[in-house]
């Protein structure tokens, strides 16, 4: 059964510092992973996603995110925060041949000035 | 091209009554789905649908029926309303097939049921 795990609830940065936010699965087969993002009142919005290759992503809004197959990982990372990045951020695993997507529980992320 | 629209956006139901969540998409994707938002469970999957007239269950489908009458609409019902079901309601749809494709979201229906 498919599962992802994202450890942290809330995560509090201040703005310019680094982020990393924390993404674990479980899936027997080779996973397809996603990172997206929702603003506060908004539908989600795909930040990017790994599907095979080059296991270091580059996403929108400069996000990026590695896939570590032997972590069972897919930690999601940007180098200076805005505070615009402020919102709930949702990881989230699925495979070849089937639509559904199984997500994980979300961090929230507050950017302090 | 407006992408997946929801309607309403809000909507506030009695226990018992029931409703029909709108979901249409103009991009003319084969794979439709429901999720529902609760606070500290992330997205859990309703029911989807790989195409007209093919519908099934995900993680979470008791208390909602589905159709699938054509390829641009999936409307999500809810027959008797009860208190567990208030929470957000998100329509995505996508590509289908072999392979993986990314899912577009609507902007949500916040429904409470008192």
């Amino acid at each position: 059964a498919q599962s992802v795990t994202q450890p942290d609830i809330h995560i509090t940065v201040s703005e310019g510092a680094s982020l990393e936010l924390r993404c674990n699965y479980s899936y027997g087969a080779t996973p397809y992973l996603f990172w997206y993002v929702q603003s506060p009142g908004q539908g989600l919005q795909l930040l990017l996603k790994y599907f095979s290759g080059d296991t270091l992503v580059q996403g929108i809004k400069g996000f990026e995110a590695e896939f570590k197959r032997s972590q069972s990982s897919f930690n999601l990372r940007k180098p200076s925060v805005h505070w615009s990045d402020a919102a709930e951020y949702f990881c989230a695993v699925g495979r070849a041949g089937a639509n559904n997507l199984f997500f994980g529980t979300g961090t929230r992320l507050t950017v302090i000035p | 091209n407006a992408g997946v629209t929801q309607t309403p956006k809000f909507q506030v139901l009695k226990t018992g009554q029931s409703m029909t969540l709108q979901c249409a998409q103009d991009m003319n994707h084969e794979y439709m789905s429901w999720y529902r938002q609760d606070p500290g469970m992330g997205l859990r999957l309703i029911h989807y649908s790989v195409g007209a007239g093919i519908t099934d269950q995900g993680e979470v489908p008791n208390g909602y029926n589905v159709s699938r009458s054509t390829t641009e609409d999936f409307p999500l019902r809810l027959l008797s309303a009860a208190p567990s079901q208030t929470s957000v309601y998100f329509c995505a749809s996508s590509y289908a097939g072999q392979g993986v494709y990314e899912q577009y979201f609507g902007p949500g229906t916040r429904l409470t049921v008192t």
